[in-house]
């Protein structure tokens, strides 16, 4: 199976901080990579599906960007609503994989 | 308004079956794949299984192999994970999810608020 590693596995930002989270796959995936958000209690929201494309409805803030093995996803200008943990999942192979998560903590 | 409502988690004791089901709705259900994750308590995210637009094929993760079978019945928009041989690893809250493509794996857009299955004696 592939493994997907995010580091950090946690973070301390500001409100207006950039904030970039990493997600690296054991081999080549392509650009078969998404992005989600989970608040505490809530089901995870895709925010950015093959690697790089936006999610109707996701603030602009939000990007991505990779290909192959290193992938990132950046907040131009964390929000408030913004502090969450964020899971990678490949989906270029069986079994697809999710990342063990990166906890976005307010400092 | 899409809708992904899951049910049927209970606590049971190792060794013992259960099936999850989830009733889907606001979008034409024959036309994607369908998935199960599930989510350990204060753990990530494990993708489950995978089934088809028609049932024809499927996919298990292989912590799950031999011990799960994804169905579903288009005919009621509906999902199912028969779950067998239950270990305590197996708890967990487990979500049902639409995928965008008919057959393949893809993306999750739409993401059910999950039925909580503990495996204890």
């Amino acid at each position: 199976a592939i493994q997907l590693t995010q580091s950090p596995s946690s973070l301390s930002a500001s409100v207006g901080d950039r904030v970039t989270i990493t997600c690296r796959a054991s081999q080549g995936i392509s650009s078969a990579l998404a992005w989600y958000q989970q608040k505490p209690g809530k089901a995870p929201k895709l925010l950015i599906y093959d690697a790089s494309s936006l999610e109707s409805g996701v603030p602009s803030r939000f990007s991505g960007s990779g290909s192959g093995t290193d992938f990132t996803l950046t907040i131009s200008s964390l929000q408030p609503e913004d502090f969450a943990t964020y899971y990678c999942q490949q989906f270029n192979s069986y079994p697809q994989t999710f990342g063990q998560g990166t906890k976005l903590e307010i400092k | 308004e899409v809708q992904l409502v899951e049910s049927g988690g209970v606590v049971v004791q190792p060794g013992g079956s259960l099936r999850l089901s989830c009733a889907a709705s606001g979008f034409t259900f024959d036309d994607y794949a369908m998935h199960w994750v599930r989510q350990a308590p204060g753990k990530g995210l494990e993708w489950v299984s995978l089934i088809s637009w028609d049932g024809g094929s499927t996919y298990y993760a292989d912590s799950v192999k031999g011990r799960f079978t994804i169905s579903r019945d288009n005919s009621k928009n509906s999902l199912y994970l028969q779950m067998n041989s239950l270990r305590a690893e197996d708890t967990a809250l487990y979500y049902c999810a639409k995928g965008r493509d008919p057959v393949a794996g893809t993306e999750l857009d739409y993401w059910g608020q999950g039925t909580l299955v503990t495996v204890s004696s």
